[in-house]
């Protein structure tokens, strides 16, 4: 049973685009939802993150938007750029799990100059 | 300096071979894990370490055996290889503060395990 789950599984975008990934989650005790980036050869790494208290975090051209009674959870890349091709991975972990990380399948994404 | 140093990084191995990957971290972090990604980018939790002690053992064969000698050190040994444990393994680790979740969990860039 996956615990999180994202979609698309890649996604073609122009450069200067605006990339939009989802996740659903099914467990209501999850209270920290991560997303991380992870280019070719390299460990994943944390983006943004967001707590489900606030509907919204935005970091620069990146904006999580947070709907919790629909458990759901997105990640938006405003003004793409072929430097953000990357797989990304959104994530959830619950208070007390020692941050143990439940994480999507990914979603690779490229983006076209 | 790297934050999340694992060795090696390329390992190439017979089935039935027994093959350790260690893993250390300068952040003077509390907690350290191993995560497995398959072929498929799956990213899965297999351990965690808190002060050296054992908090999280998913389901993963007891072929697998972690061991933390102090905190900024967590080593995966692999008894008896298989071909299904081709992937690539990372080490991560991050400062758990008590009944708070949310912690930046950094990773190491991993160690791609290939078993023929």
């Amino acid at each position: 049973q996956q615990q999180v789950k994202q979609s698309p599984q890649s996604l073609i975008v122009q450069k200067g685009g605006i990339s939009i990934i989802n996740c659903a989650y099914e467990n209501t005790a999850f209270d920290y939802f991560p997303w991380y980036q992870q280019f070719p050869g390299k460990g994943p790494a944390l983006l943004i993150a967001i707590r489900p208290d606030v509907s919204e975090k935005k970091e620069g051209r990146f904006t999580i938007s947070f709907n919790k009674s629909a458990k759901q959870f997105s990640l938006h890349i405003m003004d793409s750029q072929p430097g953000d091709s990357a797989t990304y991975f959104c994530a959830a972990s619950m208070r007390g799990s020692q941050g143990n990380l439940i994480f999507g399948k990914g979603t690779k994404l490229s983006v076209k100059p | 300096d790297t934050a999340v140093s694992q060795t090696p990084k390329y390992l190439v191995t017979q089935m039935g071979n027994d093959k350790s990957i260690k893993c250390e971290q300068n952040l003077g972090h509390d907690t350290m894990y191993w995560y497995k990604q398959d072929s498929k980018k799956f990213l899965k939790i297999m351990f965690s370490y808190n002060n050296k002690e054992l908090i999280i053992n998913e389901t993963v064969p007891n072929r697998f055996s972690p061991k933390s000698p102090d905190k900024a050190h967590l080593n995966l040994h692999i008894n008896s290889l298989e071909l299904g444990d081709s992937a690539v393994y990372f080490c991560a680790s991050t400062h758990t503060r008590a009944r708070v979740a949310g912690n930046t969990i950094y990773f190491g860039e991993g160690s791609w395990l290939t078993v023929v």
